[in-house]
């Protein structure tokens, strides 16, 4: 899991809340991305964010937020608006976008 | 589309033998390949990638891939399997391109290996 890391390990929701997901890293990359991960779908993509200020949509960013106001920080903020968040959500970094994507230890999302 | 294929949900094998798990993709050009392992409630470990020259790439544990390009393929291979090897494995592919930020990944293949 090298220089990232992602708290809490299992956080939970109850309707109607909003919930930060916190990711940080020490290995001084710019980029940074969070991905969803369901039982037999793979990854998918919620955000990245390829330097500081600036982040752009993935594949399923509704009902998601971000902000990148620190090199080392990319904190997701799971809304009310996602009708089911339950799942496990990966934060990664890389030096740039085209460069290999080094994983944090994940965080498991379950909704009360 | 670009998408990226992982046929087998499970891979089983016994200790000590080769295993193979496959993967194919759709993507034009040129793209990155990469493998990944992950463990149970751990996030993704990176394995290998290639990017271009020699088709067979050396990774981590003592894992291999072989490109081949006119099958659009990127199999992971180990030539001797340990108990330890069991685990999720996902395949990825980047796409060429200035805006290669976007990494597909495949649905992952669980590996077991039996002692």
């Amino acid at each position: 899991d090298g220089g990232i890391t992602q708290s809490p390990k299992y956080l939970f929701r109850k309707e109607g809340q909003n919930v930060t997901l916190s990711c940080e890293q020490n290995l001084n990359h710019d980029a940074m991305y969070w991905y969803r991960q369901d039982p037999g779908q793979g990854l998918r993509l919620i955000y990245y964010s390829q330097i500081v200020n600036d982040f752009q949509k993935g594949d399923i960013a509704e009902g998601y937020s971000v902000s990148r106001e620190k090199k080392e920080s990319f904190p997701l903020t799971v809304t009310s608006a996602q009708k089911n968040p339950t799942a496990f959500y990966l934060c990664a970094s890389s030096t740039s976008v085209q460069e290999t994507q080094y994983f944090g230890p994940g965080t498991r999302l379950l909704v009360l | 589309a670009q998408s990226v294929a992982q046929p087998e949900d499970q891979v089983n094998v016994a200790e000590g033998n080769p295993l193979t798990v496959k993967c194919t993709y759709s993507v034009s050009g040129n793209p990155y390949l990469f493998w990944y392992v992950q463990y149970p409630n751990r996030g993704l470990q990176f394995l290998l990638k290639y990017i271009t020259g020699d088709n067979l790439v050396k990774g981590s544990y003592g894992f291999e891939a072989e490109f081949n390009k006119s099958q659009t393929s990127f199999h992971l291979k180990k030539p001797s399997a340990l108990v330890s090897d069991s685990a999720l494995y996902f395949c990825a592919v980047r796409p060429p391109g200035g805006g290669g930020f976007k990494t597909i990944f495949g649905a992952g293949t669980r590996l077991f290996v039996k002692a």
